[in-house]
């Protein structure tokens, strides 16, 4: 499994926008790069995927290097309810998730 | 709709006892995953299941675990004989296919005293 790098904390300011980065130098052609969130006392949720382009969807973007050794989740205006970690995940096709560390958010008033 | 659920939500065992935890999966997933989450550290991997075939039980930490899914839908995570270190977050997810996005259910609290 193609292993990721993240900082293990952030902090930022409501309405500010936030980006989480993730560095992945091992990745291949064809992985996938995901990422999921897990709010306190719950399950992780889906964010966001992306092979090559960059891609928006209505929680956030995610901006991909050209080589794809690294990319940047992107939320636009943090809210409170984003306080959580952010798990950047390289998806090598296989169907179980392989969860690093994350990058836990903290989001001020 | 409905969410992948989850229970107990909360489960304290005393070591030595055996527990059962149940997942129901969003209707009509074919795949079902199992995961465990030490505190403070990210979900590993336990077991995988497509309808009622356990296709990877690679990440199981011991012949202790033991899971099921008989009928392809509802699915049971069994740990006999629990000792301290199984006490974790066991989560359940489940997916329209293996490689499909992944939905997580809240999660089953599990304290061994």
């Amino acid at each position: 499994d193609a292993k990721t790098t993240q900082p293990n904390s952030m902090e930022s300011n409501e309405e500010e926008p936030v980006h989480l980065p993730c560095n992945h130098s091992t990745i291949s052609g064809t992985d996938y790069i995901h990422w999921y969130r897990q709010l306190p006392s719950q399950g992780p949720e889906y964010v966001i995927h992306g092979l090559t382009s960059n891609v928006n969807n209505r929680m956030a973007s995610l901006a991909i290097a050209e080589d794809r050794k690294s990319s940047t989740l992107i939320l636009h205006r943090a809210t409170l309810r984003d306080a959580a970690v952010y798990y950047c995940i390289i998806r090598q096709g296989a169907q179980k998730l392989v969860f690093g560390q994350g990058t836990r958010l903290t989001i001020n008033p | 709709g409905a969410g992948v659920s989850q229970s107990p939500r909360y489960k304290v065992a005393k070591r030595g006892q055996d527990v059962a935890l149940r997942c129901d999966p969003i209707s009509g997933h074919v795949s079902l995953f199992w995961y465990q989450q030490a505190l403070g550290q990210g979900p590993e991997f336990l077991t995988y299941f497509q309808n009622e075939a356990q296709l990877d039980k690679s990440g199981l930490p011991s012949d202790r675990f033991f899971a099921e899914r008989p009928e392809g839908s509802v699915s049971t995570l069994k740990i006999q004989r629990t000792q301290q270190e199984d006490s974790a977050v066991y989560l359940c997810a489940s997916s329209l296919a293996g490689w499909e996005t992944q939905y997580f259910g809240p999660g089953t609290r599990l304290l061994v005293l």
